[in-house]
């Protein structure tokens, strides 16, 4: 168990609204992300830490910002939420012990996210 | 820059069958190379990994051989189960010095029928 949980796991909201998601982990891990997992699509990154307030920008990251400002706490957020962004958005995790020379991941349950 | 491309699923078998999952990359120096496995409902999970050529990760039957002269890192298992039915992601990370920005496959369904 690598201590990382996702909140909430599930969650329907309109479009426009803001929505936060939270990834917390127990284990020191220097390296978080959030990823979206979409049909035909594989895992997209969104955005990445690789630090306290060190953020950077994946691959799709138009529409969601995030916010580092403690070692356990990675905040992914959707300004105004829209219908394109409906998806399951998983976290992971990285960077400590063996996984800091491997760069193997430790990935989070999931939330599931329902844009209407 | 780096990319991963696997076998396009979904891939259906017989329990007791063979499995083969092809996998091959391209990336500069020498970096991880990892199977992620994700059962339905959950998030990823590391099902092997193998950090230099020649390299042979295994797990709960499964293999993988780190090939760099053929780029390539093909899951194996010798005899599938029904409970082996998920989505398999291949992956690799550190091609360049350090850089934590993994790489993944867009994963491959393996549906096994009893």
């Amino acid at each position: 168990d690598a201590g990382i949980t996702q909140s909430p796991r599930h969650k329907v909201t309109e479009t426009g609204t803001p929505v936060t998601l939270r990834c917390h982990q127990t284990e020191n891990h220097r390296y978080m992300y959030w990823y979206r997992q979409d049909p035909g699509h594989g895992l997209r990154l969104i955005h990445y830490s690789y630090g306290v307030k060190d953020t950077d920008k994946g691959e799709v990251s138009d529409g969601y910002s995030v916010s580092r400002s403690k070692t356990e706490d990675f905040l992914l957020t959707l300004e105004s939420a829209t219908s394109s962004q409906t998806s399951v958005y998983f976290c992971a995790i990285s960077g400590r012990g063996s996984s800091l020379e491997t760069g193997e991941l430790f990935f989070g349950e999931g939330s599931r996210l329902t844009v209407l | 820059g780096d990319s991963v491309t696997q076998m396009e699923g979904p891939v259906t078998l017989s329990e007791e069958a063979f499995l083969t999952i092809n996998c091959t990359y391209t990336a500069t120096g020498y970096p991880s190379l990892f199977w992620y496995v994700q059962y339905p409902g959950e998030g990823l999970q590391l099902l092997l990994k193998a950090t230099k050529a020649d390299d042979k990760g295994s797990n709960k039957g499964f293999e993988a051989t780190y090939r760099k002269e053929t780029t390539s890192f093909h899951l194996e298992k010798g005899s599938v189960q029904v409970s082996d039915s998920a989505v398999y992601f291949c992956a690799l990370s550190g091609s360049s010095g350090g850089s934590y920005i993994p790489t993944f496959g867009r994963g491959t369904s393996l549906i096994v029928h009893p």
